[in-house]
């Protein structure tokens, strides 16, 4: 059973350009979360989805980030406009079935995003 | 809202010491409590976690916490350290089965291992 599936590991853009950073949440999961490892940080909570729905996106930035998780295919964030301080390592997170506290959730390697 | 507070950003033991980790939360509502560890460049793995069942809780690897809720505490520990438990480590805290699986985690605690 594969476990969360994140990709790219690494990604490096330009000031200006947008990232794009996919997870595939493990085989029978439907609830997604997405964190956020600043450096020398802890993991700060970004958004939680469902297929097709945001639960919770009250640790998104208001601007520039946004966050899909469509009926097919991988969650998606996405950054509009990278500046320098949005380099981070950014976890995805997945969990069965009702995404009650308590049940473990399972974390991805993360996608390490460099903004030069 | 809930927080938790790592007590030491680093901590250094001796392989075969004692490893103790320090996790305090604060919570409106009873907790469940999670510990992670992250190694260089990888993503967090779960070593143990508390629903409210026994209060001490053994995990993976050798580690276990104990629950203490009149010290608001979910300290972590080890009783013999080896080198492959150098990394870093977690503790997080959800709430309410509305709140969903979303994780407030500590500031992290990392673990140096010293031959």
């Amino acid at each position: 059973n594969a476990g969360v599936m994140q990709n790219p590991r690494h990604l490096v853009r330009r000031r200006g350009q947008e990232a794009r950073l996919r997870c595939s949440p493990m085989k029978g999961h439907s609830h997604v979360y997405w964190y956020r490892q600043l450096p020398e940080e802890g993991l700060k909570f970004m958004v939680y989805l469902q297929k097709e729905n945001i639960i919770d996106e009250s640790g998104m930035p208001k601007e520039r980030f946004s966050a899909e998780f469509p009926k097919e295919g991988p969650s998606i964030l996405r950054i509009q406009q990278v500046v320098r301080g949005d380099s981070a390592a950014y976890f995805c997170a997945s969990s069965p079935g009702q995404g009650l506290s308590g049940n473990t959730i399972y974390f991805g390697e993360g996608s390490w995003l460099t903004v030069v | 809202a809930q927080s938790v507070t790592q007590l030491g950003s680093h901590v250094s033991v001796s392989e075969g010491a004692l490893v103790l980790l320090r996790c305090n939360y604060s919570s409106s509502v009873p907790p469940y409590l999670f510990w992670y560890v992250q190694y260089p460049n990888q993503g967090l793995q779960l070593l143990l976690k508390y629903t409210s069942a026994a209060t001490l809780v053994k995990g993976i690897n050798g580690f276990e916490a104990e629950f203490k809720k009149s010290e608001t505490s979910f300290h972590l520990t080890k009783p013999s350290a080896h080198m492959s438990d150098a990394a870093e480590y977690f503790c997080a805290v959800s709430v309410g089965k509305a709140a969903g699986n979303k994780l407030t985690f500590g500031g992290g605690t990392r673990v140096l291992v010293k031959p």
